[in-house]
């Protein structure tokens, strides 16, 4: 069975501060990775994919992945209370085309 | 708008009734999928398609059924014999080269 683990937090930082988010995957073969945003009551809407090692940065936003440690993290820059919602961290395994997801974790970021 | 419509947002169903939940994109998306998402828990996949007249069973296909006649659409019908059918249903399409998925609203499903 392909796992997808992530914190489920919740993870409190006041506003400015960087938040960091943490996922582990357990198939090595993975090749994309990615992160939605859920706000409560919400559909996920896709924040960032990364496909190779090393990091990708977009406005306050950095994913950093690593296969050989089978980790991607998410960093939020300047965190401001809007960002307040439940981050979920999706593989696609080597062997399929479904995104599998991990159960997210939620972030409060305090004004 | 390009995107992903799924309706209807709520529906209440009675115990031993079926019903079917929509999803239409006009993203030009080969590959659809439907999840399932539960209180504090991630989204499982239920069922999902590469292309059209095609589908594979996800990890929890149980007690469901899909159709895909056209490409732009792919009902999910929750029959009545899925055991615990209350639950938040999110529908997806794929882009090709990137893999991402983008979801609709949402539709969600209260057995009463």
């Amino acid at each position: 069975q392909k796992e997808v683990e992530q914190n489920s937090g919740p993870l409190s930082v006041p506003e400015g501060a960087i938040a960091s988010l943490n996922c582990t995957y357990s198939d090595r073969g993975s090749q994309s990775f990615f992160w939605y945003r859920q706000y409560s009551g919400k559909s996920p809407e896709l924040i960032m994919s990364i496909y190779s090692n090393g990091d990708k940065e977009d406005g306050r936003f950095t994913a950093q992945l690593n296969k050989a440690s089978q980790y991607v993290s998410l960093l939020i820059r300047d965190s401001q209370p809007s960002d307040s919602a439940t981050y979920l961290c999706a593989v696609i395994s080597q062997a399929g085309t479904a995104l599998i997801f991990g159960k997210g974790t939620t972030l409060s970021v305090s004004s | 708008d390009g995107g992903i419509t799924q309706s209807p947002k709520y529906l209440f169903r009675k115990e031993g009734q079926n019903v079917t939940l929509s999803c239409e994109q006009n993203l030009n998306h080969d590959a659809m999928y439907w999840y399932r998402q539960d209180p504090g828990q991630g989204l499982r996949l239920i069922y999902y398609s590469q292309i059209v007249n095609d589908f594979q069973k996800g990890d929890i296909a149980e007690g469901y059924s899909v159709s895909r006649e056209k490409k732009e659409s792919f009902p999910l019908t929750v029959t009545s014999a899925q055991k615990n059918p209350t639950a938040f249903y999110l529908c997806a399409s794929q882009g090709q080269n990137t893999g991402e998925l983008f979801f609709g609203e949402g539709s969600r499903l209260t057995v009463l």
